[in-house]
């Protein structure tokens, strides 16, 4: 069975600063999705950014980048130019690309910024 | 355009009470879902579908069933509520294979005392 582990349960960052969020996964497969959700107090599940296994280059959307390590089984999501909005829980999540494209979650970082 | 609607957003059982949650889509998508958030933790899967009349547990399907008759509906029921269950419940939909990841409802939040 496939699982994603989060291992910072808190991070905090400074208003304009950068900072890193961790992820590891595991699986036997070598094709499959990997996702960042951002998760405000509204508990909306808000899709960040996303990347295919197959595809070297990291994904990048705005101020949100990931550093997809298929080898290691990181993917890691770095936020630049934080902003007070980006205040949210984050949730790391894996795909396999058949088997009804269950998404497996890891447990989560709550992200604080701070003025 | 709806997305995925959940009713109702707020509900407070009592032990050993019944109720159906329910989830409708609109965008025509084959696969649904339903995932629990305890406080502090992540979603687990309880049950999904991959089309009408096409069910399959997930990781914590006791207690729960569900049921797909269209393409559209996906509703949850609990049967005999417990404190256990206290929990937010999200429903969300996807395309076969779709690289987009999941569309998600704006879930429910069941108490039960």
């Amino acid at each position: 069975a496939q699982t994603v582990t989060q291992s910072q349960p808190e991070m905090s960052v400074q208003e304009a600063e950068t900072v890193t969020l961790s992820c590891t996964y595991d699986t036997s497969e070598s094709d499959y999705y990997l996702f960042w959700y951002k998760q405000p107090p509204s508990r909306q599940m808000i899709l960040v950014i996303r990347q295919e296994a197959y595809k070297q280059q990291n994904a990048t959307e705005n101020r949100f980048s990931v550093n997809f390590q298929k080898a290691a089984k990181s993917f890691s999501l770095k936020i630049s130019d934080s902003q007070l909005g980006d205040a949210a829980m984050y949730f790391c999540a894996y795909s396999p690309t058949g088997g009804g494209n269950k998404l497996t979650f890891g447990t989560g970082t709550q992200l604080k910024v701070e003025l | 355009n709806a997305g995925v609607t959940q009713t109702p957003k707020f509900r407070i059982l009592k032990i050993g009470q019944s109720m159906t949650l329910q989830c409708t889509q609109d965008m025509n998508h084959n696969y649904m879902y339903w995932y629990r958030q305890d406080p502090g933790m992540g979603l687990k899967l309880i049950y999904y579908s991959v089309g009408a009349g096409i069910t399959d547990k997930g990781e914590v399907p006791n207690g729960y069933n569900v049921s797909r008759s269209t393409t559209e509906d996906f509703p949850l029921r609990l049967e005999l509520a417990a404190p256990s269950q206290t929990s937010v419940y999200f429903c969300a939909s996807r395309r076969p294979a779709s690289f987009y990841g999941y569309t998600f409802g704006s879930g429910t939040r069941l108490t039960v005392v």
